[in-house]
């Protein structure tokens, strides 16, 4: 179905290791944004890009997380070096004036 | 920054009965009050909205009220079916800014 894609759908690691995530948005959607939902939670907002350019990243873990959204369309999302605190489902949405607000089926992280 | 506040976490019925679940939220400027449905394993989903300039909004089985004084509103779900389970997230944006803070879930159990 048309949507937000996300890739991959699971990912197991362990504890020190790097991960990383994608995400393509609804065509023509110029707002990114990337959640973390951890088990008994609501979506929580790691970072948002306005075409290429970062918004908000203020709930960004920095020392360990990063995203970029080079060319304003699809972005990535990475963690260097994992913790077990991590495990979660990582959550892209996309948004427009018009379309509002989708979320993708998001990747569930399990760090081991 | 808006802080959302959602009750009950857990909520399980019998089949026909009806479901209510309510968040409070913080800041004044909040205008914009999205309900989603999370089924296990899939991607947030937009059941029914409601802003800030109306009291109550109905779809078919689920409404939403708004209290803008009170800074209270809540999701009423009639004639619940086994299909309703699932966890319902409230959450609330303000104007101009696409982002919403979300509460932290309502596990919703209909039992047939």
């Amino acid at each position: 179905e048309a949507g937000v894609a996300q890739s991959p759908r699971y990912k197991i690691i362990e504890k020190r290791q790097s991960v990383a995530f994608w995400c393509n948005p609804i065509s023509g959607h110029a707002t990114l944004y990337w959640y973390q939902q951890i088990l008994g939670q609501g979506p929580k907002l790691l970072i948002q890009f306005q075409n290429n350019g970062v918004v908000d990243d203020s709930q960004l873990p920095k020392d360990r997380f990063s995203a970029e959204r080079l060319k304003g369309v699809d972005s990535t999302l990475k963690i260097q070096p994992a913790k077990l605190e991590d495990s979660a489902v990582y959550l892209c949405a996309s948004s427009s004036r018009a379309d509002g607000y989708t979320f993708g089926s998001g990747t569930r992280l399990t760090v081991v | 920054g808006e802080n959302v506040e959602q009750h009950p976490s857990t909520l399980s019925v019998q089949e026909g009965d009806s479901a209510v679940i309510k968040c409070t939220y913080s800041d004044s400027a909040s205008n914009y009050f999205p309900w989603y449905k999370q089924e296990l394993g899939k991607r947030p989903q937009l059941i029914i909205d409601i802003r800030s300039n109306v009291g109550e909004k109905k779809d078919q089985r689920i409404a939403v009220t708004l209290n803008k004084t009170a800074k209270h509103f809540s999701l009423h779900i009639t004639e619940t079916q086994p299909e309703d389970s699932a966890v319902y997230f409230c959450a609330a944006r303000k104007g101009g800014s696409y982002i919403p803070t979300f509460g932290r879930g309502t596990s919703l159990i209909v039992h047939p």
